[in-house]
């Protein structure tokens, strides 16, 4: 079955480390997206990328950082950077183009101990 | 910046009906509307691309007013299945219909009593 994979589900990282989640799809998107969720906030965009090789900051990219040297990965590190990393983080991906519905993964929870 | 979502939350009995509004500051070129289970990722239920257009999708429909940079999600008949978190997505005329990445609201939660 086609569909995009976070992992893990639970993540727990000490102050000042950097951790990295998983995001795979085989749906053949070319575009991918990191969203964070915070209760109350809705999803904000993180990074994005259309195409391998080349990825653009959203609104709050400050203490992230991705890569996409696959077309199927796109993972995101969360650095020692990133004031406040304990979130809900969601990855989706679509075709490219316009007006393309997102397939959204199962998303990880990232606590910050 | 955000839309802004309205109401923030709304508690329905099975069978009645809910709207759901979704207001921007900034001119749009689409709406994206996504059902989200709590802990789950969210689901997507429609895209609206012109002014003044409406879609529908079983009981749940949905309208696009472009100039005043507005989209409503219409659920009716409520059922238990409709509780959940709803958010709507919009994106400018200058993100390429989305392609750079859709500006949420930040949720409206619908819960559905027996």
């Amino acid at each position: 079955d086609g569909g995009i994979t976070q992992s893990p589900k639970y993540l727990f990282r000490k102050e000042g480390q950097n951790v990295t989640l998983s995001c795979e799809q085989n749906l053949n998107h070319d575009a991918m997206y990191w969203y964070r969720q915070d209760p109350g906030q809705g999803l904000r965009l993180i990074y994005y990328s259309q195409i391998v090789n080349d990825f653009q900051k959203g609104d709050i990219a400050e203490g992230y950082s991705v890569s996409r040297e696959k077309k199927e990965s796109f993972p995101l590190t969360v650095t020692s950077a990133q004031k406040n990393p304990t979130a809900f983080y969601l990855c989706a991906s679509r075709t490219r183009g316009a007006n393309t519905e997102a397939f959204f993964g199962q998303g990880t929870r990232l606590t910050v101990v | 910046q955000q839309p802004v979502q309205s109401p923030q939350a709304v508690i329905l009995r099975e069978g009645e009906d809910a709207v759901i509004n979704c207001s921007s500051s900034k001119a749009l070129y689409s709406v994206h509307w996504y059902r989200q289970k709590h802990g789950e990722a969210p689901v997507f239920l429609m895209i609206l691309l012109k002014g003044g257009e409406q879609k529908g999708h079983e009981k749940i429909s949905a309208s696009f007013n472009e100039k005043k940079q507005q989209s409503s999600l219409y659920l009716t008949a409520s059922q238990l299945s409709y509780s959940g978190t709803y958010f709507c997505g919009t994106a400018s005329p200058y993100s390429g219909g989305g392609a750079d990445g859709l500006t949420f609201g930040k949720g409206t939660h619908l819960i559905i009593q027996p």
